[in-house]
């Protein structure tokens, strides 16, 4: 079945530094890749998707390649902010299927 | 703000009881989903609907039901409700075609079981 594996958090980052969240998923036919955030207190809102191999999502500073060669869809920011505090899902929707995949979620805390 | 609303924000309740979660889709949208978010099991796709009709079962539980009305709306229906129950409810619309499958979610509901 799918499954979207992300790496643990709480990922602790001084402002300005540079952000990495990994993201590694399987599935069975060829899937559509998500990253949503959910600041706390609120529900998920969407932050990039790519649709295909190769494609890069980008949306706030924040960037991610689809790569199908190693099924991966890391997140990466160049210079966090405070604000960016939050908890980041990667998820999928596989071709044939209705529902998303998301992965456990990441927490990432910025510090001043 | 994606469009979708969830009504009520937060429920409080006690075990046994039955609540009614309500949702209104992105205007144009057909499709609503229906997950839920505990800290145990992460975030769990409990059910979709689709212009009405229900399109797929995830881990939804013969306790829970979902409707979806002529306007769209969808409301999801907990009963007998247990102590591990409580969590957030989120619902999610999405475009007839295209996007990829992308889903808009609402703020949630945030059920609490004493």
């Amino acid at each position: 079945g799918d499954s979207v594996t992300q790496m643990e958090g709480p990922v602790t980052l001084s402002e300005e530094a540079f952000l990495t969240i990994n993201c590694t998923y399987t599935a069975t036919g060829y899937p559509s890749l998500f990253w949503y955030v959910q600041y706390p207190g609120e529900g998920l809102q969407l932050l990039l998707k790519a649709t295909k191999a190769d494609d890069k999502g980008s949306n706030k500073g924040f960037e991610a390649t689809y790569r199908k060669e190693t099924t991966s869809f890391h997140l990466e920011k160049g210079s966090v902010q405070v604000s960016d505090s939050a908890v980041y899902f990667c998820a999928l929707k596989d071709t044939g299927r209705r529902a998303l995949t998301f992965g456990s979620g990441t927490r990432l805390q910025v510090q001043p | 703000d994606s469009g979708v609303t969830q009504t009520p924000k937060h429920l409080i309740t006690a075990t046994g009881q039955r609540v009614t979660l309500r949702c209104s889709p992105r205007s144009g949208d057909l499709s609503v989903y229906w997950y839920q978010q505990s800290l145990d099991q992460g975030l769990q796709f409990l059910i979709q609907y689709y212009n009405g009709e229900e399109r797929a079962k995830g881990n939804i539980l013969e306790r829970f039901s979902a409707q979806q009305f002529p306007d769209l709306h969808s409301e999801l229906n907990l009963s007998s409700l247990e102590l591990g129950d409580s969590a957030l409810y989120f619902c999610a619309s999405s475009p007839r075609q295209g996007e990829g499958g992308t889903q808009y979610f609402g703020p949630g509901t945030r059920l609490l079981v004493l």
